[in-house]
């Protein structure tokens, strides 16, 4: 089963801060998902990355994945308070059943 | 269009207590997801149903937990008898197929398992 390490754990920071975080498997992505969980709501994608070295931009945030497929990063670009959450990696491995599996996810807190 | 329903959003129950969930997917979406969420980790699934078939269900505690999926739309997830380490968000989500598409997750029903 491929495991999805995500650093750091707990990130808190003040508003208009860089910031990155980053994914990790000892495995190789078929594919890799970026989400977003705010508090009592489900996770929403924020991205999907499929090919090695691909590097895809949605506003202040800037998605990575490695050349090799085995680590991704997201970078929030001045981040603000509407930026906290939790952070999500999520990869549907090798499996063919779909079946998708989550890193344990980095709470970004930014402080106004 | 309407998104991934869940109910209850709040359950508070007492240890050896059993409890039901239920999950109603996106219109048309064929697979259906059930994931346990600790506070501030990661979702771990439980289940997984394409149609009303299960397609993984190897870290469902079968002992306790069980879920359906009649008709191969709405679903409900129960456990009986639940323990104090049930208490979690549960998470229902649902994608178009199976594969390397988009999850679309509900709002979650928080348990609390005293």
């Amino acid at each position: 089963t491929q495991l999805l390490e995500q650093s750091p754990q707990f990130l808190s920071i003040q508003e208009g801060e860089n910031l990155t975080v980053y994914c990790n498997s000892s495995s190789v992505f078929s594919s890799l998902q970026w989400y977003r969980q705010e508090p009592g709501e489900g996770p929403v994608l924020l991205v999907t990355v499929v090919t090695g070295g691909e590097v895809k931009k949605l506003k202040r945030l800037t998605f990575q994945f490695g050349d090799a497929r085995k680590d991704s990063s997201l970078h929030i670009t001045a981040a603000q308070p509407g930026d906290t959450g939790l952070y999500l990696c999520a990869s549907h491995g090798s499996s063919n059943t779909g079946k998708l599996i989550f890193g344990q996810g980095t709470t970004l807190q930014v402080k106004p | 269009e309407a998104g991934v329903a869940q109910s209850p959003r709040y359950k508070i129950i007492e240890k050896r207590q059993s409890v039901a969930f239920w999950c109603n997917p996106i219109s048309g979406h064929a697979t259906l997801y059930w994931y346990q969420q600790i506070l501030g980790q990661g979702p771990k699934l439980l289940i997984q149903f394409q149609n009303n078939g299960v397609v993984d269900d190897s870290q469902l505690p079968k002992d306790r937990f069980s879920a359906e999926r009649l008709k191969g739309v709405d679903s409900t997830l129960k456990i009986q008898p639940a323990k104090l380490e049930d208490s979690a968000v549960y998470l229902c989500a649902s994608s178009l197929n199976r594969g390397t598409g988009e999850l679309f997750f509900g709002e979650g029903s928080r348990l609390t398992v005293l």
